[in-house]
């Protein structure tokens, strides 16, 4: 079946404008979680979203960052006057829940470049 | 929250054995985390130990000392596609996953 898809997979933006990105999950998975890998880092945790709960959002860094998720399903990702420091690949992965692996299955990540 | 180490770099022969440690300082733990990333490419799962000791998979085993707050894994037969970076994440009892910075290993003939 399909995995989880990330649109655009690169995109190159002005300082100072807004960018949203996408993230389709795979089909029946009730949770979705945003990632940023920065180049030779780890991933950042950013949001996490569970069902129907209020999604975890401990890890924006900052106003400028929004998420949400429509139906259970769709994500977007939406990031306010983008600074140059918000260059990163964006990593969505969703998961199964109430199972015992919880193996979070990736995307292929959005690549963003502020300029 | 969650506090994650792991070595930043490591080098091992083609055929030999690594082991890659990990450790972790969290509440509320529910389990730990492997996954494999190739340079450019989304991270890939390898393991998730919920329960103390070693669970193997093919060339691929993976340790848990919840006590101890510690984990390895280790890689057997290393083969040259083994080049990666192996990140450590830790899953809190609320669901949400933390990861270390991850290990690059590199592989040499």
């Amino acid at each position: 079946g399909a995995g989880v898809s990330q649109s655009p997979s690169n995109k190159v933006t002005e300082k100072g404008k807004d960018v949203e990105l996408r993230c389709d999950p795979i089909s029946g998975h009730t949770a979705l979680y945003w990632y940023r890998q920065s180049l030779g880092q780890g991933l950042e945790f950013l949001i996490y979203f569970q069902g129907n709960s209020a999604p975890d959002k401990s890890g924006l860094p900052s106003d400028r960052f929004s998420a949400e998720r429509t139906g259970g399903s769709v994500s977007t990702l939406t990031i306010q006057r983008t600074q140059q420091e918000d260059s990163a690949v964006y990593l969505c992965a969703s998961s199964f829940t109430g199972t015992r692996n919880y193996e979070q299955y990736f995307g292929p990540g959005t690549r963003l470049t502020v300029t | 929250g969650q506090n994650i180490d792991q070595p930043t770099e490591m080098t091992a022969t083609e055929g030999a054995i690594v082991q890659i440690n990990c450790t972790y300082q969290t509440s509320g733990f529910n389990g730990l985390f492997w996954y494999q990333q190739h340079a450019g490419e989304a991270p890939t799962f390898l393991s998730y130990n919920v329960l103390d000791g070693l669970e193997e998979k093919g060339r691929f085993s993976s340790f848990l000392s919840r006590s101890k707050g510690y984990s390895y894994l280790l890689l057997k037969e290393l083969q040259m596609k083994d080049s990666a970076s192996y990140l450590c994440a830790v899953r809190s009892n609320a669901g949400k996953s933390t990861f270390g910075d991850g290990t690059t290993l590199t592989v040499k003939p």
